[in-house]
């Protein structure tokens, strides 16, 4: 069971936009940065979002970060073949003094 | 151009130990922190360390508190992460990263290890 909630799937077709939500609480996402992570099979991660919404040289601007108190997004506009694969959120979590992930989310593009 | 370079793939018995190591290069090495966080099969990231490159202060995941040390060898820019009396439920892939900012951000991983635990 991941501290951070997010949807296990999510799907859309090519040229569409989709958002990944990241729900968390006061301990996590509510007073700490959040970073997205995009892993493809058998591969390490990669950073795709920073400090909520910065994003690392060489990430595309279809990619985007917001936070809202105890919650995070990311939203893919544009979607792409290449862009299917899982996502994971992350952050530092005060109370079990552990960085925390979500469960991670699989985009389908359809 | 920044690497994180991990050692290959072990197999390793219940009750044995292993030892990781993540070769660093492209920048200062002291300037960044190097955590350790794992992934088990089909499954989301569990973090499992910390330490500061430039003072060598360590933090442990409370679940493997005891199991885990983390240490650094700055003059090779490498860090090593050790898992003692290994269970099988430390079967995972072992990745390093560079944190970035704060807040257990990372913005370069090692390839990964793999870790398996059998009899």
């Amino acid at each position: 069971q991941s501290v951070l909630t997010q949807p296990p799937s999510v799907s859309a077709a090519p040229g569409q936009k989709v958002t990944i939500s990241c729900s968390g609480s006061s301990s996590n996402i509510g007073n700490y940065y959040v970073s997205w992570y995009q892993q493809l099979p058998g591969t390490a991660p990669k950073l795709l979002i920073y400090d909520n919404n910065k994003r690392p040289s060489g990430i595309p601007d279809r990619f985007s970060g917001s936070k809202s108190g105890t919650s995070a997004t990311l939203g893919v506009t544009g979607l792409q073949a290449g862009d299917e694969a899982d996502y994971y959120c992350g952050t530092w979590d005060s109370s079990l003094s552990v960085g925390v992930f979500g469960g991670g989310t699989k985009l389908t593009v359809l | 151009q920044v690497h994180l370079v991990q050692s290959g793939a072990e197999v390793k018995e219940p009750g044995a130990s292993v030892k990781v190591s993540c070769r660093t290069s492209g920048y200062t090495f002291t300037t960044y922190a190097i955590h350790w966080v794992r992934q088990a099969p089909g499954q989301s990231f569990e973090w499992l360390a910390w330490i500061n490159t430039g003072n060598g202060n360590t933090k442990y995941s409370q679940k493997l508190q005891g199991r885990v040390t983390v240490a650094r060898d700055t003059s090779a820019k490498t860090v090593y992460m050790e898992l003692i009396s290994l269970r099988s439920e430390d079967t995972a892939v072992y990745y390093c990263s560079r944190e970035v900012g704060e807040s257990g951000q990372f913005d370069y991983w090692g390839q990964g290890t793999l870790v398996t635990v059998s009899s």
